[in-house]
């Protein structure tokens, strides 16, 4: 069975701060590992997603991401956060091969203040 | 229009009675999932179907069914509601021939509340 922690339910941060969400997964096989995004009154987004190679993963608006296998994690990162960065954070694992489901951590709020 | 459907976007229903959410994608995606999103609890899956013919329990299928009634549809239903499946449903889709995605795309959600 595979399971994902989400260490902080909300964190909040001022305007051109860093952030770190972190992330612990739990999974007796490979996984693959994804943050997702979800701003106010939408659906969920992908931001960034691990499935091999590099273990640093980059998103287009700034975002990181670092698979640690020795660790279990995969935080999400980002050098200076603006206010439009305010959402939700789900980070989610998927593992068993072809019949893959993704099983979600309970999200953390990230909250930019001016 | 987007790539996946979901209708209603809002609800509000009686305890009792039957609902069904419904939702449709245009992405030509093989594989349909339904999860409830409950503040504080994440995403959980409730169902998922990796094809027309292949319809799966997830973690919390208790008081749900559903219907894959073309590989383009996938609905929800809740023959009796309740007032604790008051959450937002979201539908989701994915790809199973591209070894290389794994990702999913998600509809906009559908509000329920059940009074």
């Amino acid at each position: 069975a595979q399971s994902v922690t989400q260490l902080d339910s909300q964190v909040p941060v001022f305007e051109e701060a860093p952030v770190e969400l972190r992330c612990n997964y739990s999974s007796s096989v490979s996984v693959y590992l994804f943050w997702y995004v979800q701003y106010p009154n939408q659906g969920l987004q992908l931001l960034l997603k691990y499935l091999s190679g590099s273990t640093l993963v980059e998103s287009i608006n700034g975002f990181e991401a670092e698979f640690n296998k020795s660790q279990t994690s995969f935080h999400l990162r980002k050098p200076s956060v603006h206010i439009s960065d305010t959402a939700e954070y789900f980070c989610a694992v998927a593992s068993g091969g072809s019949n893959y489901k993704l099983t979600f951590g309970k999200g953390t709020l990230l909250t930019v203040n001016p | 229009d987007a790539d996946v459907t979901q209708t209603p976007r809002n609800r509000i229903t009686k305890t009792g009675k039957r609902i069904m959410l419904e939702c449709s994608q245009t992405k030509g995606h093989d594989r349909m999932y339904w999860y409830r999103q409950d503040p504080g609890l994440g995403l959980r899956l409730i169902y998922y179907s990796f094809d027309v013919k292949d319809i799966n329990k997830g973690e919390i299928s208790d008081g749900y069914s559903v219907s894959r009634q073309a590989q383009a549809k996938f609905s929800l239903s809740l023959e009796s509601a309740i007032p604790n499946q008051t959450a937002l449903y979201f539908c989701a889709t994915s790809e199973s021939r591209t070894r290389d995605d794994y990702g999913y795309t998600f509809g906009s959600g559908t509000r329920l509340t059940v009074v």
